[in-house]
């Protein structure tokens, strides 16, 4: 099966410039999320959908950062100004199982696409 | 709040054995997962613990203890390959996962 495709792998940007990130899950995958990692950190979730509704956003820096799902399938993120500490790596990843039906839900990654603010 | 914690770095001899351990205190628990991060790529799965006890899959294993929030990641015969950032993650009760900041494991020949 293929896997979960992002664009673009490497994006450079000047500070207060606006980038947009794409995914698209492996389909038939009803959940979809996008982390940002840090170098030397962990993932960090910033959204999480469920077909196209939005299960958790607590994270998102909604000033700046925004993300939709339109027809429950591929997924933008945008970031809108950036600042210096947006440089990172975006993930985008999906799962087959929907939230809170069970435990065992893999994700699978995408290979991401690093943003660096200038 | 809930945590994940982890070894910030390891070293280990290619040939040789590394356990590498991680301790959480979260919200409920609905499993424990291990992904490998290779540098610059995505995290794959490795394993995946919601009992008690060892898992094992081939070089690689996993172990839980829920009571003492404990998990380990055991890798055998390592080979230089095996070279990546382990990240151990929690599923706590809203099964939402937590991530820890990843073990960076450095294979030496």
């Amino acid at each position: 099966e293929a896997g979960v495709a992002q664009s673009p792998r490497y994006k450079i940007i000047e500070k207060r410039q606006s980038v947009a990130f794409w995914c698209n899950p492996i389909s038939g995958h009803a959940t979809l999320y996008w982390y940002q990692q840090i170098l030397g950190q962990g993932p960090k979730l910033l959204i999480q959908f469920q077909n196209n509704g939005v299960v958790d956003d607590s994270q998102l820096p909604k000033d700046r950062f925004s993300a939709e799902r339109l027809k429950g399938v591929d997924s933008t993120l945008k970031i809108q100004p950036a600042k210096l500490e947006d440089s990172a790596v975006y993930l985008c990843a999906s799962s087959l199982a929907l939230t809170g039906s069970s435990g065992a839900n893999v994700l699978t990654f995408g290979a991401g696409s690093r943003l660096t603010v200038l | 709040g809930q945590n994940i914690d982890q070894p910030t770095e390891m070293t280990a001899t290619e040939g040789a054995i590394v356990q590498i351990n991680c301790t959480y205190q979260t919200s409920g628990f609905n499993g424990l997962f291990w992904y490998q991060q290779h540098a610059g790529e995505a995290p794959t799965f490795l394993s995946y613990n919601v009992l008690d006890g060892l898992e094992e899959k081939g070089r690689f294993s996993s172990f839980l203890s829920r009571s003492k929030g404990y998990s380990y990641l055991l890798l055998k015969e390592l080979q230089m390959k095996d070279s990546a950032s382990y990240l151990c993650a929690v599923m706590d009760s809203n099964y939402q996962l937590i991530w820890g900041a990843g073990t960076k494991l450095i294979i030496k020949p």
